[in-house]
């Protein structure tokens, strides 16, 4: 499968815990995204990647998400002292950078902070 | 602010319907259009793409019409079939189409 991937595809943790998200984009895909959606909307950006270069992060990304794409092929979210409100699927897109660009989306990973 | 709003929030129909799923949007400046289909778990996958300068693209039993003018656009679906139960979802690019604003999504639920 040449599909993005996430890992895990689901996570259940206490409250304060740190958690750490996994994607791996499309192969030669030079943008990689980070999404956040709640039950019932629809996704909200949160940062994304050129290369290695993480060139824009939302104002929802606050000082404990930190992400990481260090050589421009997978990347990391990390959430560090979780709280109830974390909980929601986090989605990973790639795409090549383009005019009209194609985000491919990954299948998400399912946070529930308890 | 920029913004889509889809309607209805969700929508019951019988396998071999058709159905028709709203979306309006004030994204400014525009790049394109999308809608996505989103199964329960599954991440989001793209159906249908379209420009400014676009009114319709198909894509199978998919039809999705857009009027720039008006700042709205449709998907409609033609004979529905039970895997077609999914959220549907309205995307529109704003800047250099890497910027997505998402609508909430129209749940739709196809029954036999």
């Amino acid at each position: 499968d040449t599909g993005v991937s996430q890992d895990p595809r689901h996570k259940i943790t206490k409250r304060g815990q740190n958690v750490t998200f996994r994607c791996d984009p499309i192969s030669e895909h030079n943008r990689l995204y980070w999404y956040r959606q709640t039950l019932g909307q629809g996704p909200e950006f949160l940062t994304y990647f050129q290369n290695e270069a993480q060139l824009e992060k939302s104002r929802l990304l606050s000082d404990r998400f930190s992400a990481e794409r260090p050589k421009g092929s997978f990347s990391t979210l990390e959430i560090q002292r979780t709280e109830q409100g974390d909980s929601a699927m986090y989605l990973c897109a790639s795409s090549v950078a383009s005019g009209q660009e194609t985000q491919y989306f990954g299948p998400g990973t399912r946070l529930l902070v308890l | 602010k920029n913004q889509v709003e889809q309607s209805p929030q969700s929508l019951i129909i019988l396998e071999g319907k058709n159905c028709t799923l709203q979306c309006n949007y004030t994204v400014s400046p525009f790049s394109n259009l999308r809608w996505y289909k989103q199964d329960t778990g599954r991440g989001p996958v793209s159906l249908t793409i379209m420009t400014f300068s676009e009114n319709t693209k198909s894509n199978g039993r998919y039809t999705a019409t857009l009027d720039a003018d008006t700042k709205q656009s449709s998907l409609h679906i033609t004979a529905s079939q039970l895997s077609d139960s999914a959220s549907y979802i309205c995307v529109v690019s704003a800047e250099y189409g890497n910027k997505l604003v998402f609508g909430a999504g129209t749940i739709l639920r196809v029954k036999s």
